[in-house]
C-alpha cells in the first residue's frame, strides 16, 4: 500500500548533525514533490521544506534556511533531510509528506500522504 | 507569509453533535483556494480531510465538509462520531512558506 516511513531520529547534542530519511513505497515516487513538516512536543505543525519531483527545485521555511538541506534519491525512493547545527528548538517529530504531482506547480497540492514521523531530541 | 488563525482553540461536544471549526487567513488565499484541513490523533501523522477548501479527500466520510473562500474558511462535522475527537489543522499550500493554523482540539464533553 501507499506508505511513507521516516527514520534517523534520536537524541543528539546541540551543535551536532543528523540525517533523516523517508522511505516511500506503493506509488511512483519520482512523480511527486515531497515535503518535510515538523511538530514540537505539544505544539502545532510547522512546514520545513519541499523538493520538486526531480530534485531541481527546493524551498525552505525561514527557520530551516542555512542549516537544513532537503534532497532525494529517486533510484532508492527515498527523501532526506540533513539537519546541521542542531538547537534545542529543533526538538520535534519530523514528518515527510507527499505533495504535488510532477505536472503541477509545487505550491498547488495538499499533502495527501504522511508518515508516522521520527522524533529528534536535541539535548546535552 | 500567510498567517492562519483557527478558532476556537478547544471545542467540547458530545457524540452526535455538530462541530463547526473556523480558519481565518491574514490575506487572501490564492484564487484557486489552496486551503486544506487535516485531522491528527495522538501519536499519528496528520490525515488529509479536505483540499481546495471544499473537496473531500479519498475515503473521507461525507459528514465532513468544508467551505469558504478568500480569507474565511469553515470545516463542519455534521454528527460527531467517537473517532472524530482529535485535533484539526487548516493549511494554506498555495504559496511559500506553506503555513498551518494553530489547531482546534475537538474533545468529548
Amino acid at each position: 500500500q501507499v506508505q511513507l516511513v521516516e527514520s534517523g531520529g534520536g537524541v543528539v547534542q546541540p551543535g551536532r548533525s543528523l540525517r533523516l530519511s523517508c522511505a516511500a513505497s506503493g506509488f511512483t515516487f519520482d512523480y511527486y514533490a515531497m515535503h518535510w513538516v515538523r511538530q514540537a512536543p505539544g505544539k502545532g505543525l510547522e512546514w520545513v521544506a519541499v523538493i520538486s519531483y526531480d530534485g531541481k527545485n527546493k524551498y525552505y521555511a525561514d527557520s530551516a534556511k542555512g542549516r537544513f538541506t532537503i534532497s532525494r534519491d529517486n533510484s532508492k525512493n527515498t527523501l532526506y533531510l540533513q539537519v546541521n547545527s542542531l538547537r534545542a528548538d529543533d526538538t520535534a517529530v519530523y514528518y515527510c509528506a507527499r505533495g504535488a504531482e510532477a505536472v503541477t506547480t509545487i505550491f498547488s497540492w495538499a499533502f495527501d500522504i504522511w508518515g508516522q514521523g521520527t522524533m529528534v531530541t536535541v539535548s546535552s | 507569509e500567510i498567517v492562519l488563525t483557527q478558532s476556537p482553540g478547544t471545542l467540547s461536544l458530545s457524540p452526535g453533535e455538530r462541530a463547526t471549526l473556523s480558519c481565518r487567513a491574514s490575506q487572501s488565499v490564492t484564487l484557486s483556494t489552496y486551503l486544506a484541513w487535516y485531522q491528527q490523533k495522538p501519536g499519528q501523522g496528520p490525515r488529509l480531510l479536505i483540499y481546495a477548501a471544499s473537496n473531500r479527500a479519498t475515503g473521507i466520510p461525507d459528514r465532513f465538509s468544508g467551505r469558504g473562500s478568500g480569507t474565511d474558511f469553515t470545516l463542519t462535522i455534521t454528527r460527531l462520531e467517537p473517532e472524530d475527537f482529535a485535533v484539526y489543522y487548516c493549511q494554506q499550500y498555495g504559496s511559500s512558506p506553506v503555513t498551518f493554523g494553530g489547531g482546534t482540539k475537538v474533545e468529548i464533553k
